[in-house]
């Protein structure tokens, strides 16, 4: 089954603690992103990788890190998370046709 | 930047009645998928459908992609279709990034 999977699903934090949100996907997709999703903002783009070792800034990078180490993942680095970050996080992965999002992660930074 | 706009912003039907929402862009695509958003966060595959038309059960969506809008339609609707519907595009030049349009908000009464 086509799947991306992302972990944690919820995660409370404190500020300036930092935490990385894992995203695999087992359909051997070249490319992976980011997105978070805040009311009355929609749903951004973060970062995005084209494939291993190739990643980019999206509409929203700042405070934010990712790597691709790896085809099949693409972890999500919040060094010194902000409570300006709290937001509810997607991870997806696309070839080119449909894309697949992952679960979802509601972050909190208290 | 393309824009999507998604019409109307809220919907609530009786259990039983038929809907259809809109999506418009301002751009040629190359990608265009409809999601559900359920009450648990999760962004559910709908359809893939950059033109043509497809069906799934009670789910069908047209995409005039000349004239830049899509449709999806929900027939018979179900408490179980409530949550929000987005739909996403990706362009020509695009790096495989998807714009989000701004939802429709369903709400179905048993």
């Amino acid at each position: 089954e086509a799947q991306v999977t992302q972990n944690p699903r919820y995660l409370i934090t404190v500020t300036g603690k930092k935490l990385t949100v894992t995203c695999s996907q087992n359909m051997n997709h070249e490319y992976m992103s980011w997105y978070r999703q805040d009311p009355g903002l929609g749903l951004r783009q973060i970062y995005y990788s084209m494939n291993v070792e190739v990643t980019d800034k999206g509409d929203v990078p700042e405070g934010y890190k990712v790597s691709r180490k790896e085809k099949r993942n693409f972890p999500l680095i919040l060094e010194s998370p902000s409570p300006n970050q709290t937001s509810l996080y997607f991870c997806a992965s696309k070839a080119n046709t449909e894309a697949f999002f992952g679960q979802g992660t509601r972050l909190t930074v208290v | 930047g393309i824009q999507v706009e998604q019409s109307p912003p809220d919907l609530i039907l009786q259990e039983g009645a038929n809907s259809t929402l809109r999506c418009n862009f301002s751009d040629s695509v190359n990608n265009l998928q409809w999601f559900h958003q359920n009450p648990w966060g999760q962004l559910i595959n709908l359809f893939y459908i950059p033109s043509g038309t497809k069906q799934n059960g009670r789910l069908s969506a047209t995409t005039v992609a000349t004239e830049r809008y899509s449709l999806l339609y929900i027939s018979s609707s179900q408490t179980t279709d409530s949550g929000v519907y987005f739909c996403a595009v990706g362009t020509l030049w695009g790096t495989y990034k998807y714009i989000f349009g701004t939802g429709t908000r369903l709400k179905v009464l048993a």
